[in-house]
C-alpha cells in the first residue's frame, strides 16, 4: 500500500540550531513530493515542492529540502531555527494519476527551545 | 484578497444531530477538497470534487456528505452516523489535473467537538 512516513512525532531543538525532518514514502513510482507546515489552530501552508530536475528545492522561510530516490525520502532542513518556526509540519506526495490529491504523512511537531 | 473561508471556526454539536460546515472559496479554483486531522494521523481525505455537481468518497467518507452546487462552495455534513466526529476539519482547493498544475490551498479549519 501507498504510504507516507515521518518517523519523529516530535522534536525540540534549540534556536539557532540546525534542523533537520524526515520523510519517508511507499510508492511505485515517483511521487510529487510536498513539505507543509501548520501553525496551531491554522490551515496548511506550502513551503516547498519536488517535481522533477535538480533534488535539492529550496523553499519559504529558510527551508529546503532533499529528495533522494535511492532511500524514497524527502527530508526537510534549515540550518538555523527561529522560535517562530516552532509549528507542526506535514510531508505530503500526490501521484500523476491521482488528481490533485495527495496523501500526507502523520505531521511532526516542531517546539523551539529559547 | 483571494482565499478560503471555512466556517464555523468552533462547533459544538450533540449526539444524534447533523452538522454542516462550509467552505467557500473565490480562488477561480476547479477542485475542492475535505480533509480530517486528528492528532497523530496526519490528514485524512474525506470527500473530493474535481467539478461542480460531482464529487468522489475520499479514504473515510462514512459518516459525511457533500454538495457541490457551486464552483465557490463545498460544504460537508458531518451526520449523526460519524461515529467519531470530534476533530479539526480542513477544507483546500485547488486547479484541476495533475500536482503539477498548482498547489493545494488550505482554509483555517473548523473544529468540531461533540458533546
Amino acid at each position: 500500500a501507498q504510504s507516507v512516513t515521518q518517523p519523529d512525532i516530535h522534536i525540540t531543538v534549540s534556536e539557532g540550531a540546525s534542523l533537520e525532518l524526515r520523510c519517508n514514502y511507499s510508492y511505485g513510482a515517483t511521487p510529487y513530493l510536498f513539505w507543509y507546515v501548520q501553525s496551531p489552530g491554522q490551515g496548511l501552508q506550502l513551503l516547498l515542492k519536488y517535481f522533477s530536475g535538480d533534488t535539492l528545492v529550496q523553499g519559504i522561510k529558510g527551508f529546503e529540502a532533499e529528495f533522494k530516490r535511492s532511500q524514497s525520502s524527502f527530508n526537510l532542513r534549515k540550518p538555523s531555527v527561529h522560535w517562530s518556526d516552532a509549528a507542526e509540519y506535514f510531508c505530503a506526495v500526490g501521484l500523476n494519476n491521482a488528481g490533485n490529491m495527495l496523501t500526507f504523512g502523520g505531521g511532526t511537531r516542531l517546539m523551539v527551545k529559547p | 484578497d483571494g482565499g478560503i473561508t471555512q466556517s464555523p471556526k468552533y462547533l459544538f454539536r450533540k449526539e444524534g444531530q447533523n452538522v454542516t460546515l462550509s467552505c467557500e472559496q473565490n480562488l477561480n479554483h476547479d477542485a475542492m477538497y475535505w480533509y480530517r486531522q486528528d492528532p497523530g494521523q496526519g490528514l485524512r481525505l474525506i470527500y473530493y470534487s474535481q467539478i461542480v455537481n460531482d464529487f468522489q468518497k475520499g479514504d473515510i467518507a462514512e459518516g459525511y456528505s457533500v454538495s457541490r452546487e457551486k464552483k465557490e462552495s463545498f460544504p460537508l455534513t458531518v451526520t449523526s452516523a460519524q461515529k467519531n466526529p470530534t476533530a479539526f476539519y480542513l477544507c483546500a482547493s485547488s486547479f484541476s489535473g495533475t500536482p503539477r498544475t498548482g498547489e493545494l490551498f488550505f482554509g483555517e479549519g473548523s473544529r468540531l467537538t461533540v458533546l
